[in-house]
């Protein structure tokens, strides 16, 4: 069974900081993605970044960059220069490109202090 | 906004009530999806559609009955449904099955509370 591990329920920074979300995910198939998605109050699932399992470079996005380990089965996330309107729940997730399941994890609570 | 529509936004109701939640994308998906979201809980994925036809109920009770008239439009049925019930339930769509690195569109949820 495919499974996706956040260990962190709640973290916090300062503004301006950089902060790394854990998530780490098992399955047997060799096709794969992840993702991570951003969840604010107010409840849009907003995708934040991807990560193709075949591709050994990070994915990057602005600010957002990922931290891809496959033999380590990790995938974690790293916001730099935190801002305020980076508070929320944030969700790891596993697609498998055979049944195109999504999978998540219980997420983590990131605060942003001022 | 992200292309998935819900509605009602929230909806209070009572054990004995049928009431129906609504999704709708105009995205060209093929897929579609139920998701329930509790507390301290991951996303458990319900019921999912791929081109019209229900591909996956994973033993959800049949108090909710899903309904997919269309690749567009996809419907969640309540019946007698219980406290316990009382969660967020998310809608997304996306591309099936094309090896796409597309994750899912969400909707914004119907905030259920079971009384």
């Amino acid at each position: 069974a495919q499974t996706v591990t956040q260990s962190q329920p709640e973290m916090s920074v300062q503004e301006a900081e950089t902060v790394t979300l854990s998530c780490t995910y098992d399955t047997s198939e060799s096709d794969y993605y992840l993702f991570w998605y951003k969840q604010p109050p107010s409840r849009q699932m907003i995708l934040v970044i991807r990560q193709e399992a075949y591709k050994q470079q990070n994915a990057t996005e602005n600010r957002f960059s990922v931290n891809f380990q496959k033999a380590a089965k990790s995938f974690s996330l790293k916001i730099s220069d935190s801002q305020l309107g980076d508070a929320a729940m944030y969700f790891c997730a596993l697609r498998d490109g055979a049944t195109n399941k999504l999978i998540f994890g219980t997420g983590t609570l990131l605060a942003v202090q001022p | 906004e992200t292309g998935v529509t819900q509605t009602p936004r929230h909806l209070v109701m009572g054990m004995t009530n049928k009431k129906s939640l609504k999704c709708e994308q105009h995205l060209g998906h093929n897929a579609m999806y139920w998701y329930k979201q509790s507390a301290k809980k991951p996303l458990e994925l319900m019921f999912v559609y791929n081109f019209k036809e229900q591909t996956e109920n994973n033993s959800v009770p049949s108090r909710f009955s899903p309904e997919c008239p269309n690749s567009s439009h996809l419907f969640l049925h309540l019946h007698t449904l219980q406290p316990e019930d009382s969660a967020l339930y998310l809608c997304a769509s996306s591309v099936p099955l094309d090896g796409s690195n597309y994750g899912y569109t969400f909707g914004s949820g119907t905030r259920l509370t079971v009384v």
